[in-house]
């Protein structure tokens, strides 16, 4: 079945650089878009970032451009969050997802989610 | 960005009867170009990840119950429990896939009354 599990999130002090990872298990991981989707604790969800399966299309957030990138090695089944700058604002649980085809918008599975919590 | 609002915040209904959740664009997400509502529903039960429930604004995903459903074109959309079961107890999320950015809604809470 579809797995994908987040891992690397932790505490990390404003200004502050951290990446998240993401390994996907159970569907061809280099055939499938991917996104990242952040919810602040208590609260709803935000989505973050988007690659297409090659990464020949990318987008962000405008509150994110800049200071995180999204990249994946599909020859790991890994997708990466790349955080920089991070601010108190970017706390929040960070969701790796699979878009349902090559270029998808739609998401379709949710992992498990790592917390990254920008603090001092 | 397109602004999703949903409605209402949260709703208590008694086991087996009907909830009904809605959600409003700021702009119609409704294309042109292959007639088709790019919106989904999600669900998120306590203390899990997101679950796809309904995409292309009435597309039941895999394995969701037919209890679920999804109606609504254009800008309006709604999301039909037609019997609450205990396990449906969730906060309901709407989105619009139109464009970049993703937007998703508030969130509705649903509980047993």
């Amino acid at each position: 079945q579809v797995q994908m599990v987040a891992s690397g999130g932790g505490v990390v002090q404003p200004g502050g650089s951290l990446t998240v990872s993401c390994v996907a298990s159970g569907f061809n991981f280099n055939s499938y878009a991917m996104h990242w989707v952040r919810q602040p604790p208590g609260k709803g969800l935000e989505w973050v970032a988007f690659t297409r399966y090659d990464e020949s299309k990318t987008y962000y957030r405008d509150s994110v451009k800049g200071r995180f990138t999204i990249s994946r090695d599909n020859s790991k089944n890994t997708l990466f969050l790349h955080m920089s700058s991070l601010r108190a604002e970017d706390t929040a649980v960070y969701y790796c997802t699979k878009g349902q085809a090559s270029g998808s918008f739609i998401i379709d599975y949710w992992g498990q989610g790592s917390l990254v919590t920008v603090s001092s | 960005d397109i602004v999703m609002t949903q409605s209402p915040d949260s709703l208590a209904v008694s086991l087996g009867e009907r909830a009904t959740i809605n959600c409003k664009s700021s702009r119609s997400v409704l294309s042109s170009a292959d007639n088709k509502n790019y919106f989904a529903w999600y669900q998120q039960k306590p203390g899990q990840s997101p679950r796809l429930l309904i995409y292309w604004a009435s597309t039941r995903e895999s394995g969701v119950p037919d209890r679920f459903s999804g109606s609504g074109s254009g800008a309006d959309f709604t999301l039909t429990i037609s019997s609450l079961q205990a396990e449906d107890v969730a906060v309901y999320y709407c989105q619009q896939y139109y464009n970049s950015p993703l937007t998703f809604g508030g969130g509705t809470k649903v509980e047993i009354k």
